[in-house]
């Protein structure tokens, strides 16, 4: 069955300090990956989605991802982390052939310290 | 308006009461997903339409769950006989068809509390 592991419940990081958070997927076909993000009492924000080409996609707010296929990895990454990053984070796979339904993590809560 | 609206934004409901959770997608959007997000998880999928069809319903969780779009905009979410698990936050979603030109535009979600 198709699914998306976030290890991390929580990550703490530094101001300026850079970032990784990390998601596994299962799926058996080409995946189309996205990475959303969430601040409290808001809807799901779109970062940065992954169809094909280039594994390296770039994304809003300086975010980047970088697909692995050996690896069945999506991680999420930003070389400088602003106060105002701090949010949960959620990876998702969309299943093409259901429409596009989307099958996400249970998120990565990102909190910042100045 | 431009993006997807939701209502009410609250709702507490007691232990088998009817609600009704409304989505406005955005204009010209033919696919609207609804996803339910428990506290503390990720959003779980229920259910999928393109147009006025329903071409997955799957992830409902039971028959006290029912989704309509009658004229392929505005759908309703409607939970019969509600219980305290139904209590969580109800996300819909609209997208254009197509790859790879069918990102999903997510509400602010319906916060439901069952007491």
């Amino acid at each position: 069955a198709q699914s998306v592991t976030q290890p991390d419940i929580h990550i703490t990081v530094s101001e300026g300090a850079s970032l990784e958070l990390r998601c596994n997927y299962s799926y058996g076909a080409t995946p189309y990956l996205f990475w959303y993000v969430q601040s409290p009492g808001q809807g799901l924000q779109l970062l940065l989605k992954y169809f094909s080409g280039d594994t390296l996609v770039q994304g809003i707010k300086g975010f980047e991802a970088e697909f692995k296929r050996s690896q069945s990895s999506f991680n999420l990454r930003k070389p400088s982390v602003h106060w105002s990053d701090a949010a949960e984070y959620f990876c998702a796979v969309g299943l093409m052939e259901y429409g596009n339904k989307l099958v996400f993590g249970a998120g990565t809560i990102l909190r910042v310290k100045s | 308006g431009a993006g997807v609206s939701q209502s009410p934004r609250y709702k507490v409901a007691k232990r088998g009461q009817d609600v009704a959770l409304r989505c406005d997608p955005i204009s010209g959007h033919v696919s609207l997903f609804w996803y339910q997000q428990a506290l503390g998880q990720g959003p779980e999928f229920l259910t999928y339409f393109q147009n006025e069809a329903q071409l997955d319903k799957s992830g409902l969780p039971s028959d006290r769950f029912f989704a309509e779009r009658p004229e392929g905009s505005v759908s309703t979410l409607k939970i019969q006989r509600t219980q305290q698990e139904d209590s969580a936050v109800y996300l819909c979603a609209s997208s254009l068809p197509g790859i790879p030109n069918n990102e999903q535009f997510f509400g602010p979600g319906t916060r439901l509390t069952v007491l």
